[in-house]
């Protein structure tokens, strides 16, 4: 079983529309989940981070943190062009390590 | 307030060679994490420091290295240059005694072996 799983396949939205991405991962010891936005041929920024069960807003982000179900998902409203980008989940598991899937690639289309 | 900055950007090295990348963490932080990023891959946890020591150890073999400085920077070593090196090398930094403990990343070295 992989640490963390995302579907990789791109995700093409309609500007203005709502993007949704997935993310399950292995450890059910883990307590703190960020998202990362990573423009292609630059490095992860983070974007959002949770740490209870429930939703956690941000702008036009929102995290979902279900750690019964090991499962984190995030929203993006109103999709812009600039949210073009891969979005990578990433639990910590054990002690401050981060564990990466291979990301969720967005593509909003104008 | 001063990120989290690596050196250099870009590196070309051939097999079997030895490299040496950089990092400085962000302001006020004191742990580095290390990452490489294959091509289409998320990154992937090398090592981690904290205090000049090496905490924690992804699964790489002893050919990367690494060290802290007592001003918290770091340097990441690889030995014995292998093809499959190829990668994004990103380095984290954070504060675990913060409560978020969130890791912020630097702009990364770009690694090509030949």
């Amino acid at each position: 079983q992989k640490e963390v799983e995302q579907n990789s396949g791109p995700l093409s939205v309609p500007e203005g529309a709502i993007a949704s991405l997935n993310c399950t991962y292995s450890d059910r010891g883990s307590q703190s989940f960020f998202w990362y936005r990573q423009y292609s041929g630059k490095s992860p920024e983070l974007i959002m981070s949770i740490y209870s069960n429930g939703d956690k807003e941000d702008g036009r982000f929102t995290a979902q943190l279900n750690k019964a179900s090991q499962y984190v998902s995030l929203l993006i409203r109103d999709s812009q062009p600039s949210d073009s980008a891969t979005y990578l989940c990433a639990p910590r598991y054990g002690n401050n390590r981060l564990a990466f899937g291979k990301g969720n690639q967005v593509v909003v289309i104008p | 307030d001063a990120g989290v900055t690596q050196s250099p950007t870009h590196l070309i090295k051939t097999r079997g060679q030895q490299v040496t990348l950089r990092c400085s963490p962000k302001s006020g932080h004191d742990t580095v994490s290390w990452y490489q990023q294959a091509l289409g891959q998320g990154p992937q946890f090398i090592f981690q420091y904290y205090e000049e020591e090496e905490r924690q150890r992804g699964n790489f073999p002893d050919r990367f290295s690494g060290h802290q400085f007592p001003n918290y920077s770091s340097e990441l070593n690889v030995n014995a240059l292998l093809l499959g090196d190829s990668a994004l090398y990103l380095c984290a930094s954070s504060l675990p005694r913060l409560a978020d403990n969130e890791q912020f990343f630097g702009p990364g070295t770009r690694l090509t072996v030949l």
